[in-house]
C-alpha cells in the first residue's frame, strides 16, 4: 500500500527567503506525486503533479517540486517566499499501476514571517 | 473556476444518529471522492465512486457508511449510526475521467468541507 510522510509539522521561513517543504513516499508501482495547499476554511487546492518526464515540475504560485527516485522524495520548493504563501501544504501519492485513490500526508504548516 | 460545493458547512449530531453530508461535484466530472480530516491529523481517503458504483474504499468505510448519487448533480455520504470518533472535517472531491473510466487527470477539486461534530 502507498504512503506519504511529511516529517515537519511546521516550517517557518522569513519573507523573501527560499522555502522547502519535505515529502517522502512509498509505493509498490510507479509513483504519481502531488502537492495540494489548504487555506483557512477552504478545501484543498491542487498545486502541481509529477507523473513522468522531467524531475523538476513547476506549478501554481511559483512553486516547484523535485522528484528524486533514489531518495523517494518529492520536496516542495519556492525561491522566494511570500507572506501569502502561509498555509497548510499536503503531499500526496497514487500508485500509478493500480489504485484510483490518492493518499495524502498529514500536512505541513508553512508560516512565512514578514 | 468551477467549484465543488458542500452542505452543510457544520453539522452537530448526537452519537447514534444518522447524518447525511451533501456535495455537488463539478458538472462534467465523473469521478467522486470522500475524504476526512480529523483535527491535526492527515487527510484520510474514505471512498471513490464512478459510474454509479464504489470503485474503491478504505478500511474506515465500514458498513456504517454509504454513498449515493441520487440524481444527476448530488453526491451524498451517509453515516447510519454516528460514533464520537466520526467527528472530523469531511471533504468531497471530484475529477475528470479521461481514459477508459480511470481518473487519469489527477487534479482533484475539493469542496470547503463539512465539519461534523458528534456529541
Amino acid at each position: 500500500a502507498q504512503s506519504v510522510a511529511q516529517p515537519e509539522d511546521q516550517v517557518n521561513v522569513a519573507e523573501g527567503n527560499p522555502l522547502t517543504v519535505k515529502c517522502t513516499y512509498s509505493v509498490s508501482g510507479n509513483p504519481y506525486l502531488f502537492w495540494y495547499v489548504q487555506y483557512p476554511n477552504r478545501g484543498l487546492q491542487f498545486l502541481l503533479k509529477y507523473i513522468t518526464g522531467d524531475n523538476l515540475v513547476k506549478g501554481s504560485y511559483g512553486f516547484e517540486a523535485e522528484f528524486n527516485k533514489s531518495q523517494t522524495s518529492f520536496h516542495l520548493k519556492k525561491p522566494s517566499a511570500l507572506v501569502s504563501d502561509s498555509a497548510l501544504y499536503f503531499c500526496a501519492v497514487r500508485d500509478g499501476r493500480r489504485d484510483d485513490k490518492i493518499i495524502f500526508g498529514k500536512g505541513t504548516r508553512l508560516h512565512i514571517l514578514p | 473556476e468551477p467549484e465543488v460545493t458542500q452542505t452543510p458547512s457544520h453539522q452537530v449530531t448526537q452519537m447514534g444518529q444518522e447524518v447525511i453530508l451533501r456535495c455537488v461535484p463539478i458538472s462534467n466530472h465523473l469521478y467522486f471522492y470522500w475524504y476526512r480530516q480529523i483535527l491535526g491529523q492527515k487527510v484520510e481517503f474514505l471512498v471513490s465512486f464512478y459510474n454509479n458504483e464504489i470503485s474503491e474504499k478504505s478500511e474506515i468505510f465500514d458498513d456504517q457508511f454509504s454513498v449515493e448519487r441520487p440524481d444527476g448533480s448530488n453526491f451524498t455520504l451517509k453515516i447510519r449510526s454516528t460514533k464520537l470518533e466520526d467527528s472530523a472535517m469531511y471533504f468531497c472531491a471530484s475529477s475528470e475521467a479521461l481514459s477508459l473510466g480511470r481518473a487519469t487527470n489527477e487534479k482533484l477539486f475539493f469542496g470547503s468541507g463539512t465539519q461534523l461534530s458528534v456529541l
